[in-house]
């Protein structure tokens, strides 16, 4: 069954950078766009970054463009998303997330999340 | 794209038909997507194309809608419905979701 398991969490000082993984099973991942997604405590979704299924093209958020990367390694199945200069506003719940196969701006499948806190 | 959700939180009893409604700030066709996220778990897929039903979703669940209005409607709350649920415009980047609405069971 289709699996995204999120890591790379955890509380980090405002500042530093940081690099969130994916491991994705279950499905041919190299055939698939890959989204993240965030959630900061007791407030609603935010769409961060979608990147294709090759790696040819990548969109952001407004919020984070030029401050987060989203990457992935087809090879180890895996997407990345690196996160610089950490400011409070950042922590949340990251949800890597799997594009539908027909319309890759669609989320069919969600990871259970990895939190990251950003504090002094 | 901005899009605006109302109303942000609603308490209805079971079998009582829940309408959502979504706004988006210019023409979208019919691409949006509601999802449900059940308290402390991650969302999942509804609706998408604005009223094409998910694989496994509850049929008491249906969207509708084009260009700039939207509505999710559930036709007869069950307990289990319990959960807040997002709309989100899949037209342009970035891609942007409502701000979301708390479903409560009285």
């Amino acid at each position: 069954q289709v699996q995204l398991v999120e890591s790379g969490g955890g509380v980090v000082q405002p500042g530093r950078s940081l690099r969130l993984s994916c491991a994705a099973s279950g499905f041919s991942f190299s055939t698939f766009g890959m989204h993240w997604v965030r959630q900061a405590p007791g407030r609603g979704l935010e769409w961060v970054a979608v990147i294709w299924f090759d790696g040819s093209k990548k969109y952001y958020a407004d919020s984070v463009r030029g401050r987060l990367t989203i990457s992935r390694d087809n090879s180890r199945n895996t997407l990345y998303l690196q996160i610089h200069s950490l400011r409070a506003e950042d922590t949340a719940v990251y949800y890597c997330a799997r594009a539908e196969a027909h319309n890759w701006n669609l989320v069919d499948f969600w990871g259970q999340g990895t939190l990251v806190t950003v504090s002094s | 794209i901005q899009v605006t959700q109302s109303p942000s939180s609603l308490s209805a009893s079971v079998g009582d038909r829940v309408t959502i409604t979504c706004r988006a700030s210019q023409g979208i066709g019919s691409y949006l997507a509601w999802y449900q996220q059940k308290p402390g778990k991650a969302p999942s897929l509804l609706i998408y194309a604005a009223s094409t039903l998910q694989g496994g979703v509850p049929s008491r669940f249906s969207g509708s809608g084009s260009g700039t209005d939207f509505t999710l409607t559930i036709s007869s709350l069950q307990p289990e419905d319990l959960a807040t649920y997002y709309c989100q415009q899949l037209n342009s980047y970035p891609l942007t979701f409502g701000g979301g609405t708390k479903v409560e069971i009285k």
